[in-house]
């Protein structure tokens, strides 16, 4: 089993809708959990970091965190085209472990 | 200026050829990462250095060697690239204790070689 799983996609939602990307990871001991936004080409940027069980939200997205099932989610409210990018989940093992990433889930956000 | 900052942007080298990709970061980190990105692959860890002294291996680093020359620069280093070194690789730092904020990222250097 791979330590930080998601599917690849690509994941295609209709602008306005809610996108919904998902990640499981296999190691219990994890304890601080990142969703990144990856644009073609460019560098990973860090939109939403959880670290307690249940939902975090900022603006139009909110992350999801259930320990007891390894999984963290990523919801995208009111999705807009400029959303379109490969979103990448980080796993991080107690607080001085590296950061374990996901191959990402490619997110097309259709006008 | 960005917080983590990489050179070159790009590079096309020759099979065979030495080549140095640098990072420097104005974050203040301790902690300091090189990953490359394949297609499908994902972000691979190369090596990573938690301070000056402290050099460690990634899973993927054969072929690399790397430099921690102060806290602010980390400098990854091809002996003898060859073909399937072909990547966009990443400069990465964090903090040095605690949850922190994850890492923050350069804006990569995509090398290319012939």
């Amino acid at each position: 089993q791979k330590e930080v799983e998601q599917n690849s996609g690509p994941l295609s939602v209709p602008e306005g809708a809610i996108a919904s990307l998902n990640c499981t990871y296999s190691d219990r001991g994890s304890q601080s959990f990142f969703w990144y936004r990856q644009y073609s080409g460019k560098s990973p940027e860090l939109i939403m970091s959880i670290y307690s069980n249940g939902d975090k939200e900022d603006g139009r997205f909110t992350a999801q965190l259930n320990k007891a099932s390894q999984y963290v989610s990523l919801l995208i409210r009111d999705s807009q085209p400029s959303d379109s990018a490969t979103y990448l989940c980080a796993v991080k093992r107690g607080s001085q472990g590296n950061l374990i990433f996901g191959k990402g889930t490619k997110l097309s956000v259709k006008p | 200026d960005a917080d983590v900052t990489q050179t070159p942007r790009n590079r096309i080298t020759k099979t065979g050829k030495r080549i140095m990709l640098e990072c420097s970061q104005t974050k203040g980190h301790d902690r300091m990462y090189w990953y490359r990105q394949d297609p499908g692959l994902g972000l691979r860890l190369i090596y990573y250095s938690f301070d000056v002294k402290d050099i460690n291996k990634g899973e993927i680093s054969d072929g690399y060697s790397v430099s921690r020359q102060a806290q602010a620069k980390f400098s990854l280093s091809l002996e003898s690239a060859i073909p399937n070194q072909t990547a966009l690789y990443f400069c990465a730092t964090s903090e040095q204790t605690g949850t922190g904020d994850g890492y923050t990222f350069g804006s990569g250097t995509r090398l290319t070689v012939v």
